[in-house]
């Protein structure tokens, strides 16, 4: 079983609805990690969180928001998406015992606004 | 400002030759480095990673990376590239004070040649 999930892996969605994308892991770590990854921009880290009471904005947080559910779940949301949101998302963790150094990234969704 | 960079988008290599690939930093003191590959459909996986010491790391799947302070760069090689090593790599740092966030270069995009 992977230790990063993501849900849903694809989803078209249109203009003003509201989305959520789901991340869990099962690696025991305390930092979570929202990425969006765009055509030649690289990842580009959206929100973050150190343990569950902690969250963080990114470099552009505009138009999402996170809930920090448990250690283990980190949800990202889009409260009315819009067609530059289109774009592959990632999340991933990472483990402040080791030095949270390394992440470790989900598989991704996929999210098409229309 | 501080950041990554890696100066090619694309590159093309046949089968069994040698790679190299380029990334440049832009920090006051030397961050942490990090290769990450994405194959397609895939997330991130971390090929290898410089923190202190020997300044040439050995990573998965046959790479290796060589850090040199002079130049702040962090290029990947491989000695003879096989066709599953297609796809997307990226280099990231995490600066060794301030914000505990990774950076991501833009990304290469490695197609080869049969």
């Amino acid at each position: 079983d992977a230790d990063v999930t993501q849900t849903p892996r694809n989803r078209i969605t249109k203009t003003g609805k509201r989305i959520m994308l789901e991340c869990s892991q099962t690696k025991g770590h305390d930092r979570m990690y929202w990425y969006r990854q765009d055509p030649g921009l690289g990842l580009r880290l959206i929100y973050y969180s150190f343990d569950v009471k902690d969250i963080n904005k990114g470099e552009i947080s505009d138009g999402y928001s996170v809930s920090r559910q448990a250690q283990a779940k980190f949800s990202l949301s889009l409260e009315s998406a819009i067609p530059n949101q289109t774009a592959l998302y990632f999340c991933a963790t990472s483990d402040t015992g080791t030095g949270a150094y390394e992440q470790y990234f989900g598989p991704g969704t996929r999210l098409t606004v229309t | 400002a501080q950041s990554v960079t890696q100066p090619d988008i694309h590159i093309t290599v046949s089968e069994g030759a040698s790679l190299e690939l380029r990334c440049n930093y832009s920090y006051g003191a030397t961050p942490y480095l990090f290769w990450y590959v994405q194959s397609p459909g895939q997330g991130l996986q971390l090929l290898l990673k410089y923190f202190s010491g020997d300044t040439l790391v050995q990573g998965i799947k046959g790479f290796e990376a060589e850090f040199k302070r002079s130049q702040s760069s962090f290029n990947l090689r491989k000695p003879s590239v096989h066709w599953s090593d297609a796809a997307e790599y990226f280099c990231a740092v995490r600066p060794v004070q301030g914000a505990q966030k990774l950076v991501f270069g833009q990304g290469t995009r490695l197609t080869i040649n049969p």
